[in-house]
């Protein structure tokens, strides 16, 4: 199975600022890599997939970039609305799909 | 809408089982997998297995192989999870999830996510 390892596992950060979350996987995954967003007591929401892709609806300030098995999600400018959990996915060889142990993001 | 709803929140004691329901509406049901992961509480999420609503089949991960059951109703469009012989550590929220790509193409992401349902395990 391939594991999914997130970094950091939270982090505190302001209104405005730039967030970076890496997602580390024990193989390469080709870019099939998923970003999700969760809020307490919700369900996760998808963000981003292929690495890059931006889903339907979600805003411009969230980003994905990587290859090989380092990959990144960046907030370009942490909006109140942002503070949050996020999840790392591999879809490349499955099953089983795997998840990262996820990155909360706090105020700071 | 394309949407998933699942059935409401269950209590169990250790060693029953639990049958939880998602139905979708919106899109051509038996078009795309359906998946379903747990998020014990405070934890992370983990994912259990996933069915083929066209044909039926099913893949399970290892840990739950042997406990976990997961069928479909075409004439309702609904998916169901059962897993038996629950114990403490199965407390959980436990959602479906639509597979995003049709089930002709290569595996994918999870588009759409049903509002979880809350499993409690307690003697």
């Amino acid at each position: 199975d391939i594991q999914m390892t997130q970094s950091p596992s939270s982090l505190s950060a302001s209104v405005g600022d730039r967030v970076t979350i890496t997602c580390r996987a024990s193989q390469g995954i080709s870019n099939s890599l998923a970003w999700y967003q969760q809020k307490p007591g919700k369900a996760p929401k998808l963000l981003l997939y292929a690495a890059s892709r931006l889903e339907s609806g979600v805003p411009s300030r969230f980003s994905g970039s990587g290859s090989g098995t380092d990959y990144t999600l960046t907030i370009s400018s942490l909006q109140p609305e942002d503070f949050a959990t996020y999840y790392c996915q591999q879809y490349y060889s499955t099953p089983p799909w795997t998840f990262g142990q996820g990155t909360k993001v706090e105020i700071k | 809408q394309v949407q998933l709803v699942q059935s409401g929140a269950e209590v169990k004691k250790p060693g029953a089982s639990v049958k939880v329901s998602c139905k979708a509406s919106g899109y051509t049901f038996t078009s795309y997998y359906m998946h379903w992961v747990r998020q014990a509480p405070g934890q992370g999420l983990e994912w259990m297995g996933i069915i083929n609503p066209s044909g039926g089949s099913t893949s399970y991960a290892q840990k739950f192989q042997g406990r976990v059951t997961m069928t479909r109703d075409t004439s309702t469009s609904t998916v169901y999870m059962e897993l038996s012989s629950l114990r403490s550590e199965d407390t959980a929220v436990y959602y479906c999830a639509r597979e995003m790509g049709t089930i002709v193409g290569d595996d994918d992401a999870f588009d759409i996510w049903g509002q979880g349902t809350m499993v409690t395990v307690s003697s």
